[in-house]
């Protein structure tokens, strides 16, 4: 079975701090998606990257593929009380051509 | 982009029974996708729609559980079957390509007493 670990699991910090998501794997990944999900939403798609090594930014999220595409990273700087959320990170697996979420990483921001 | 609705968005229902989980979407898709997600957890595809042709399932999901229908373009239902506390989750339907990435309805919180 194909896994896909975030870190933290959970994450508390105050408005202001910098925070990275990280998203690891064994395996390889054609693309691989970030999403935020709100309680009593769905996750929407935050960002998809599809080349190894890419980097994409996203007002204060910076995104990154690593170079063998087996994992990635999501960086938010002077975080705010809105980015409060589960984060997710999703990857088209090389082999099945399925899309397999992460374990997920929950962010609170306090004011 | 598209808009995904989903009814009921919550329902607590009682042990052996049935629930359908409505998802209409704004403009007509090929693929629409179930998945669940327990408390807390992460998302997992229980099975794959295609219109016009049967749902194909997700190791461990079978169609005895989680019958679905997918009876035209813009429309699908989930039905939970002889439903048991386990069963409770929030589903939710998504449209997309799984390379470009998926746009997901707001979800039905499901409760089985």
């Amino acid at each position: 079975t194909q896994l896909l670990e975030q870190s933290p699991q959970f994450l508390s910090i105050q408005e202001g701090e910098n925070l990275t998501v990280y998203c690891n794997s064994s395996s390889v990944f054609s693309s691989l998606q970030w999403y935020r999900q709100e309680p009593g939403e769905g996750p929407v798609l935050l960002v998809t990257v599809v080349t190894g090594g890419e980097v994409k930014k996203l007002k204060r999220l910076t995104f990154q593929f690593g170079d063998a595409r087996k994992d990635s990273s999501l960086h938010i700087t002077a975080a705010q009380t809105g980015d409060t959320g589960l984060y997710l990170c999703a990857g088209v697996s090389y082999n099945t051509d399925k899309l397999i979420f992460g374990t997920g990483t929950r962010l609170q921001v306090f004011p | 982009s598209a808009v995904i609705s989903q009814k009921p968005s919550r329902d607590i229902c009682q042990r052996g029974t049935s629930l359908t989980i409505q998802c209409q979407v704004d403009s007509q898709v090929t693929m629409m996708f179930w998945y669940r997600q327990q408390p807390g957890q992460s998302l997992t595809l229980i099975a794959t729609a295609n219109q016009g042709s049967e749902a194909t399932y997700e190791s461990g999901f079978v169609i005895d559980k989680f019958p679905i229908s997918r009876p035209n373009l813009t429309f699908s239902t989930l039905t939970v079957s002889n439903m048991s506390p386990e069963d409770s989750s929030i589903y939710l339907c998504s449209v997309g390509g799984q390379g470009e990435g998926q746009y997901f309805g707001p979800g039905t919180r499901l409760t089985v007493t």
